[in-house]
């Protein structure tokens, strides 16, 4: 089985803090996905990443950035947090780079963000 | 660009009863569409796709759901609610060339009641 695992399930930080989310797979997927899930709202894409060190913006990618450095880690940085980023944060990853826009996306069980 | 729009934001069944959840999208192109489920305090699993060919598609759970291009639509159904079918749903579109990027709707909580 695909496994995505995010490094914490809650987390409480203060605004203005600098915050790492980690997001590992453990299956040799191309693509990784940063989303930030909201009531009302859905899901929607930060960021993606469809190889080791590229990187490209979603719909919302203000006030983050990300890295990939190994295949299988993708990190969402915010470098100030601020209150407006309390959300959960869902990491996914699909298997084949380029255009494989039939893949399925395996998801990790979200981080629980609080700024306080 | 792409979009979804899920009819109704909750929705409530008898056990037993059939689960009617809606969706809609929009896309200049063919478009891949999903539908994901998301368990309380659990990421999102995939519960079906359709990507070409038939345009009825089952999925896990006794799920399925119908691609309609006339309609821009695909619903998913299942006959029989059960307990355990209480979660949220998500419809979900991409594009041919759009690099696995998904654009997902708003959600629908789905309560089934005994």
């Amino acid at each position: 089985d695909v496994k995505v695992t995010q490094s914490s399930r809650y987390l409480v930080k203060r605004t203005g803090e600098k915050v790492f989310l980690e997001c590992v797979q453990d299956m040799d997927h191309e693509n990784m996905f940063w989303y930030r899930q909201d009531p009302g709202l859905g899901l929607r894409l930060i960021y993606f990443s469809y190889d080791v060190k590229m990187k490209e913006k979603g719909d919302i990618p203000e006030g983050y950035s990300v890295s990939r450095e190994k295949k299988e880690r993708f990190s969402l940085i915010l470098e100030s947090a601020s209150t407006n980023q309390t959300s959960m944060y869902l990491c996914a990853s699909s298997l084949s780079g380029g255009s494989g826009s039939t893949d399925t996306q395996y998801f990790g069980p979200g981080t629980r963000l609080t700024v306080l | 660009a792409q979009s979804v729009t899920q009819l109704g934001s909750h929705v409530s069944v008898s056990e037993g009863a059939l689960v009617l959840l809606r969706c809609n999208y929009s896309s200049s192109v063919p478009p891949y569409l999903f539908w994901y489920v998301q368990y309380p305090n659990q990421g999102l699993q995939l519960l079906l796709k359709y990507t070409t060919g038939a345009t009825l598609v089952k999925g896990i759970n006794g799920f399925e759901a119908e691609f309609k291009k006339s309609e821009t639509s695909f619903h998913l159904t299942k006959p029989s609610a059960h307990m355990s079918d209480a979660a949220e749903y998500f419809c979900a579109v991409s594009v041919r060339g759009g690099g696995n990027k998904l654009t997902f709707g708003t959600g629908t909580q789905l309560k089934v009641e005994l």
